[in-house]
């Protein structure tokens, strides 16, 4: 059973720089991969930041940026600000065309 | 303005069956593949289903795998998720999600949720 691993806490300080990252219980996560990221604050829907590793969705401000560090998914936020406090998940599309979330990662901004 | 909107949740008990809708308005629903994800109260974001675009090819997660039936009507751009034989841990908020074109594989659309909630 494949799982995608996310931090599930981190914290920053605001105006600072902060990277999540998401893995795979077995294996490295890739391009192919297609890794995307979402944001959730509590009782909204989310809201899609990143597609295709690291193309910013539309309005998506550039202190959100994707990349592939290592052998895992990156979503870094430089600048912090205090509305960035919210729940960040990654979501990969495996090869049988099944889409796997990570667990979240609740980022606070203090 | 593109809108997803779903609707169906509520209480249902154990064994039960229910099924959400998801209407859409602002777009060609036909010209996209479409999905549902769900969320446990207080959990994160569990992919469900997806169905392509003209409703012939359908995925589904081990976990609803047999129970769970996507599909579509484009007559009416309305997305379907009929459940069955409901259980405790079906209790979720359900999404829907509108695949992305120039990827197909992240999703740039969602809906607000709807509830259900399956006790006795």
């Amino acid at each position: 059973q494949t799982v995608v691993t996310q931090e599930p806490s981190f914290s920053v300080s605001p105006g600072g720089t902060v990277t999540l990252t998401c893995g795979l219980s077995s294996g490295s996560v890739s391009s192919s991969d297609s890794p995307s990221w979402y944001q959730q604050t509590p009782g909204q829907a989310p809201r899609t930041l990143i597609y295709n590793t690291g193309t910013r969705s539309s309005g998506v401000p550039d202190r959100f940026s994707g990349s592939i560090l290592g052998n895992k998914a990156a979503l870094t936020i430089t600048g912090a600000q205090a509305d960035d406090e919210s729940d960040y998940y990654c979501m990969l599309y495996m090869d049988n065309g099944i889409y796997l979330f990570g667990g979240g990662t609740k980022l606070t901004v203090l | 303005e593109v809108q997803l909107v779903e609707s169906g949740g509520g209480l249902v008990q154990p064994g039960g069956s229910l099924r959400l809708s998801c209407a859409v308005s602002g777009f060609t629903f036909s010209n996209y593949w479409m999905h549902w994800v769900r969320q446990a109260p207080g959990k994160g974001l569990v992919w469900v289903s997806r169905i392509n675009k003209d409703g012939s090819s359908t995925t589904y997660a081990d976990s609803v795998k047999g129970r769970f039936t996507i599909s579509r009507d484009n007559t009416k751009n309305t997305l379907y998720l009929q459940m069955n034989s409901l259980r405790a841990e079906d209790t979720a908020v359900y999404y829907c999600a509108r695949v992305r074109a120039s990827s197909g594989r992240d999703f740039d659309c969602w809906g607000q949720g709807t509830l259900v909630t399956v006790s006795s």
